[in-house]
């Protein structure tokens, strides 16, 4: 059981650079999220998809954008990377938004913008 | 807004000591609470959740209970091991859907269990 899966583990990256962190999961879930996990602020949620098709913010959404591929995949895209995107990210899928359902997480992908 | 406080850690403990990490809430209407953990170099977990008032959540040793007259979910286990050194997160969703049914997590607390 893969759950969800997240592309690359670790990355540098200098400032100015762009990258697009992956993420898919294989549990047959309507919603997608991406938060980023910084020291002391817990988790925040940059954006989140409740189904396929649509993509909205979160909390913390400037400096990013998100493209719901299909049903399985939802990846997170630094256009101008900067040293304050230096984070540990984590994907996470639920059978639905909200109405109480509980998050899956992938393993995170530590980033460090230089 | 909904929001999530729980107890500043770190926590350390000696091994077969009780433990509770205190969590409160605020939110409109009746969210669910949850307890994920945390592993080194790992994502989070659910651990247990309670959708309803006075509902307990249990699971690996590990119980909160939903306490709306305190909006308090407190995490207890009696008796911990060194198994269970992680950051424990307490989290709450509303039950709609919508931006207000997505998860609102604290800001975690590590615990350290030493043998």
């Amino acid at each position: 059981n893969a759950g969800v899966t997240q592309t690359p583990k670790f990355q540098v990256l200098k400032t100015g650079q762009s990258m697009t962190l992956q993420c898919a999961q294989d549990m047959n879930h309507n919603s997608m999220y991406w938060y980023r996990q910084d020291p002391g602020m817990g988790l925040r949620l940059i954006y989140y998809s409740a189904s396929e098709g649509t993509t909205d913010k979160g909390e913390v959404p400037n400096g990013y954008n998100v493209s719901r591929l299909n049903k399985r995949e939802f990846s997170l895209r630094l256009e101008s990377a900067a040293p304050s995107q230096t984070s540990v990210y984590f994907c996470a899928s639920s059978v639905e938004q909200g109405l109480g359902s509980p998050l899956h997480f992938g393993n995170g992908t530590r980033l460090t913008v230089t | 807004g909904n929001s999530v406080t729980q107890m500043e850690g770190p926590v350390t403990l000696s091994e077969e000591a009780f433990l509770t990490i205190n969590c409160t809430y605020t939110a409109t209407g009746y969210p669910s609470l949850f307890w994920y953990v945390q592993y080194p170099g790992e994502g989070l977990q659910l651990l247990l959740k309670a959708t309803k008032a006075d509902d307990k959540g249990s699971n690996k040793g590990f119980e909160a209970t939903y306490r709306k007259e305190t909006t308090s979910f407190h995490l207890e286990k009696g008796s911990v091991q060194v198994s269970d050194s992680a950051v424990y997160f307490c989290a709450l969703s509303g039950n709609y859907g919508g931006s207000q049914g997505n998860l609102i997590f604290g800001k975690g607390t590590k615990l350290s269990v030493k043998p």
